[in-house]
């Protein structure tokens, strides 16, 4: 059970335009900066997003993120075969001493 | 660039320890906070701790009582231990860079290592 709530998966087809949303807490998403990650199949995780809706050089402007209060989403626009993906969205919990938060990942199919 | 590579078994025996290496090339190794991630198979990710380069370490709650991390700066490695380990923490373990700043919020992961599968059965 992850402490981050994604959906399972998503589906969308070229050129369309998907939203993948990630429901929090106030210790995590509400306090703090949220994170993205892509990950393409048989590779490690990459950073898609950073501080709630900064992208870093090199990723998309296809690719967004936005927050609001315990809340967070990534939207992919124009979609790409090449996005197909899981997606984790990730944030610092300030419960216990601190710790490191991901959603159960996305699994994005672009059919 | 900074590059990271995970090394160590990738076969542990129940109630042994897996002790995992991760060597840092390219780029700063002092000032960064290193961490560790493991991801079961077909699962998502879960994060063990982070290890900053002056040895302060966090670690997940979860794992608090198994995980040591310790780093060697002059050999550009940091490194994990966890003891007693069941089937349960089989999974490929990732290394990665966890920024500068240090409010923990302000950091994310980037690099990561390509990750190593562990797993652990007799």
């Amino acid at each position: 059970q992850s402490v981050l709530t994604q959906p399972p998966s998503a589906s969308g087809t070229p050129g369309q335009s998907v939203t993948i949303s990630c429901s929090g807490s106030s210790s995590n998403i509400g306090s703090n900066y949220v994170y993205w990650y892509q990950q393409l199949p048989g590779t490690a995780p990459t950073v898609l997003i950073y501080r709630n809706n900064q992208r870093p050089s090199g990723v998309p402007d296809r690719f967004s993120g936005s927050k609001s209060g315990t809340s967070a989403s990534l939207a992919i626009s124009v979609l790409r075969s090449e996005d197909e993906a899981d997606y984790y969205c990730a944030a610092w919990d300030d419960s216990q001493s601190g710790l490191w938060v991901f959603g159960g990942g996305t699994k994005l199919t672009v059919l | 660039q900074t590059q990271l590579q995970e090394s160590g078994p990738g076969l542990v025996k129940p109630s042994e320890t897996l002790a995992l290496t991760c060597t840092v090339s390219g780029g700063s190794f002092t000032s960064y906070h290193w961490s560790w991630i493991r991801q079961p198979p077909g699962k998502g990710l879960e994060w063990i701790g982070y290890i900053y380069y002056t040895g302060n370490t966090n670690y997940n709650p979860s794992l608090r009582s198994r995980v040591t991390m310790s780093l060697d700066t002059s050999k550009r490695q940091f490194s994990l231990r966890l003891t007693s380990v069941t089937a349960a923490d089989t999974a490929v373990y990732y290394c990665a860079r966890t920024g500068l700043y240090s409010s923990p919020e302000m950091n994310w992961f980037d690099p990561w290592g390509q990750g190593l599968l562990v797993t652990v059965s007799s």
